[in-house]
């Protein structure tokens, strides 16, 4: 299974575009990179997922470079409810291989 | 409204106890998951079906079993409940199938203490 690895913690302001980079460097050929979001009490809610270049959604937006290697999560002009823990995670699904959670990006959005 | 439900949402066991989680969805999906979730740490898996009539370990399978009772239900079992068990259970679903990873559909997780 690929690893991934992310900041532990970002901080940002209403409005803001934010910016959530993860890194897989072990990524497989058949792997799809996949972004989850987390509010307290909650289980994970799938955002976006992608395999190269850009994906947009009503959500959010998903950059992965040419080698795969990494990938970013855009978010458009958070707001205080987008506070939450944000998952990447790398995997693909051939055979209901399972995913593995790291600990996420703790999203804080001030006023 | 469609989705994983999960029952019951909290529980209170003594340590020795047993009880079993109990986990469905409306979905059709062919995979299902159990995780757990300790305070201010990711998930990670306990268990998984990936389709009816299988079962399968994950990272920490120790001290629980499944059932997979068909294609709607996975259950989660703890014969001898203990305080390392206390945690957020979460079952969640997929379709498991194709090249393509799906999302995952999460229900809304049971809190358990063990004392």
């Amino acid at each position: 299974l690929a690893k991934t690895t992310q900041p532990i913690s970002m901080d940002s302001y209403e409005g803001q575009e934010v910016n959530i980079t993860c890194s897989h460097n072990n990524i497989a050929t058949n792997d799809y990179i996949t972004w989850y979001q987390q509010f307290p009490s909650q289980g994970p809610r799938f955002i976006i997922q992608g395999y190269k270049t850009k994906v947009t959604n009503e959500v959010a937006s998903l950059f992965i470079p040419a080698d795969r290697k990494s990938s970013t999560l855009s978010l458009p002009r958070v707001s205080l409810s987008d506070t939450a823990v944000y998952y990447c995670l790398v995997g693909d699904s051939g055979s209901a291989r399972q995913l593995t959670f790291g600990s996420g990006t703790q999203l804080t959005v001030l006023p | 409204n469609a989705g994983v439900t999960q029952t019951p949402k909290f529980q209170v066991l003594k340590t020795g106890q047993s009880m079993t989680l109990q986990c469905a969805q409306d979905m059709n999906h062919n995979s299902m998951y159990w995780y757990r979730q300790d305070p201010g740490m990711g998930l990670r898996l306990i268990y998984y079906s990936a389709s009816e009539g299988t079962t399968d370990k994950g990272e920490v399978p120790n001290g629980y079993n499944v059932s997979r009772l068909n294609k709607r239900e996975f259950s989660l079992r703890l014969e001898s409940a203990a305080p390392s068990q206390t945690s957020v259970y979460f079952c969640a679903s997929s379709t498991g199938t194709g090249k393509k990873l799906n999302g995952y559909t999460f229900g809304s997780g049971t809190r358990l203490t063990v004392v």
